[in-house]
């Protein structure tokens, strides 16, 4: 079955950098798009963009253009999220899930990768 | 961005009673091309990822129980469990998909 398997927990200072993975499986890797959500405690889930690993191509949020990167390593089956400069905002919970297309909804998620960052 | 607002935030419910939790979007999530609402719902529940129950506003997700169903009416939006269960005590979320993606604030279902 789709199985899509994040990285560990990370304690980031602020202005620091957090990379987290997500290896998917079950699935051709390739013909759907991963995506990025966020969900801070107590706050609403935040979409932070999408990636379509066959070719590439992804879309931000508006909001997090220039400290976003969203990348994939085929070979892997594996998506990866990088966000820079880091604040105390940024501490949740970031979830992968798979698309079931460009700008749809998404019907498997990871289990969550939490990032906390405090000085 | 689009605005998605949830009404309730919070209800408490017995077992086996109805349950509407209801969604309001700022613009239309109705797309021009297909005619098709771009909403999805999600279930939540603590220290678990996002589960999907409906997309297309009303088009269930494989696994899921036919209690749970939705309709819309213009930007208006209603996810209703029929016969609430045990299980079913969790955060619900609704996401338009029409313009990139935003959640509303959330409702929590809890048994009475």
């Amino acid at each position: 079955q789709v199985r899509l398997e994040q990285s560990g927990p990370q304690v980031k200072e602020p202005g620091a950098s957090v990379k987290l993975s997500c290896q998917a499986s079950g699935y051709n890797f390739l013909k759907w798009p991963i995506y990025w959500v966020r969900r801070a405690p107590g706050q609403r889930p935040e979409w932070l963009g999408w990636i379509k690993p066959e070719t590439g191509v992804t879309l931000h949020s508006e909001a997090h253009r220039g400290r976003l990167t969203l990348t994939t390593d085929t070979s892997r089956s594996t998506a990866y999220m990088e966000l820079g400069r880091l604040t105390s905002d940024d501490s949740a919970t970031y979830y992968c899930a798979r698309g079931a297309g460009a700008n749809f909804w998404c019907d498997n998620w990871g289990q969550g990768t939490q990032v906390s960052v405090s000085s | 961005d689009i605005v998605m607002t949830q009404s309730p935030d919070s209800l408490a419910v017995s077992l086996g009673e109805k349950v509407s939790v209801n969604c309001k979007s700022s613009r239309t999530v109705v797309s021009t091309s297909n005619n098709k609402i771009h909403l999805a719902w999600y279930q939540v529940k603590e220290g678990q990822p996002p589960k999907l129950l409906l997309y297309w506003a009303s088009t269930r997700a494989i696994g899921v129980p036919d209690r749970f169903s939705g309709t819309a009416s213009g930007t208006d939006f209603t996810l209703t469990i029929s016969r609430l269960e045990a299980e079913d005590a969790a955060l619900y979320y609704c996401q338009q998909y029409y313009a990139t993606a935003t959640f509303g604030q959330g409702t929590k279902v809890e048994i009475k």
